[in-house]
C-alpha cells in the first residue's frame, strides 16, 4: 500500500518562500494529488490538486515531476498566518485492489515574525 | 448551511456509555468520509461511503465503532461502551467524488471520562 512521507516540521520567516515535499511511492496511475491545511480546532481545508507538472492557484503552487512519486507544495511570501499543519493526500490501491485516499502525517510550519 | 456541519461539537460522556455523532454533509455530495484525530496527531480514516456502494469500513478500529448514512445524506457514526482511548476529534468530510475537493465539518471533540 501506498505511503505518503513529509517532514514534521518546518520553521520560516515572513515574506520567505515555503516547499514542503512529500514522497509517495505506489500512487495510483489515474490518482489527484492533493494538499490540505489545517488550523488548530479546525478541519482540514483544501489547498490545491494536481496531477502531474504544475498547478498553481491564489493561494500556492503544486510541483508535480515526470513519475509523481513525490510533490512539493510551494506557498509564496508566507505570512504569520499561515502556521499551520500542511498534508497530503494521495490516492492507491490496497493488496485487494480497493482504492484508498492516503494521509501523510502532517508538516507543522511555523512562520516567525 | 453551505458546509459540513457535525453535531455535537462536544460530548463528554462516561466510560461504558454509547455515543452518536452526526454529520450534515454539503447537499448532493455523493462522498462522505469519517475521520478520527488525536491531539496533535494525523487523521485516522474511520469509514467511507460513496452514494449506494457499500461503504469501506476498513479503518474502525473495532466492532463498537459502527456508521451509518441515510438517504445518501446524513450520516451517523455510533460508539458503543466508549473508552477512555475513544477520546479524540471525530472529523467528518464530504466531497462529489473520492479524492475531489473534501470539505470537513469542525469536528465532534469526544472526551471519555
Amino acid at each position: 500500500l501506498a505511503k505518503t512521507t513529509q517532514p514534521i516540521s518546518m520553521d520560516s520567516y515572513e515574506g520567505q518562500e515555503v516547499n514542503i515535499t512529500c514522497s509517495h511511492n505506489n500512487i495510483a496511475t489515474n490518482d489527484y494529488i492533493t494538499w490540505y491545511q489545517q488550523f488548530p480546532s479546525q478541519g482540514p481545508r483544501f489547498i490545491i490538486q494536481g496531477y502531474k507538472t504544475k498547478v498553481t492557484n491564489e493561494v500556492a503552487s503544486l510541483f508535480i515531476p515526470a513519475d509523481r512519486k513525490s510533490s512539493t507544495l510551494s506557498l509564496p511570501r508566507v505570512s504569520l498566518s499561515d502556521t499551520a499543519v500542511y498534508y497530503c493526500l494521495v490516492g492507491a490501491f490496497d493488496a485487494g485492489n480497493n482504492r484508498k485516499l492516503i494521509w501523510g502525517l502532517g508538516t507543522s510550519l511555523a512562520v516567525n515574525p | 448551511g453551505a458546509g459540513v456541519s457535525q453535531s455535537p461539537s462536544n460530548k463528554v460522556t462516561e466510560k461504558g456509555k454509547d455515543v452518536e455523532l452526526r454529520c450534515d454533509p454539503i447537499s448532493g455530495h455523493t462522498a462522505l468520509y469519517w475521520y478520527r484525530q488525536s491531539l496533535g496527531q494525523g487523521l485516522e480514516f474511520l469509514i467511507y461511503f460513496q452514494g449506494n456502494s457499500a461503504p469501506d469500513k476498513s479503518g474502525l478500529p473495532s466492532d463498537r465503532f459502527s456508521a451509518e448514512r441515510t438517504g445518501g445524506s446524513v450520516s451517523t457514526l455510533t460508539i458503543q461502551r466508549t473508552q477512555q482511548e475513544d477520546s479524540a476529534v471525530y472529523l467528518c468530510a464530504s466531497s462529489f467524488r473520492m479524492n475531489t475537493e473534501a470539505f470537513f465539518g469542525q469536528g465532534t471533540r469526544l472526551t471519555v471520562v
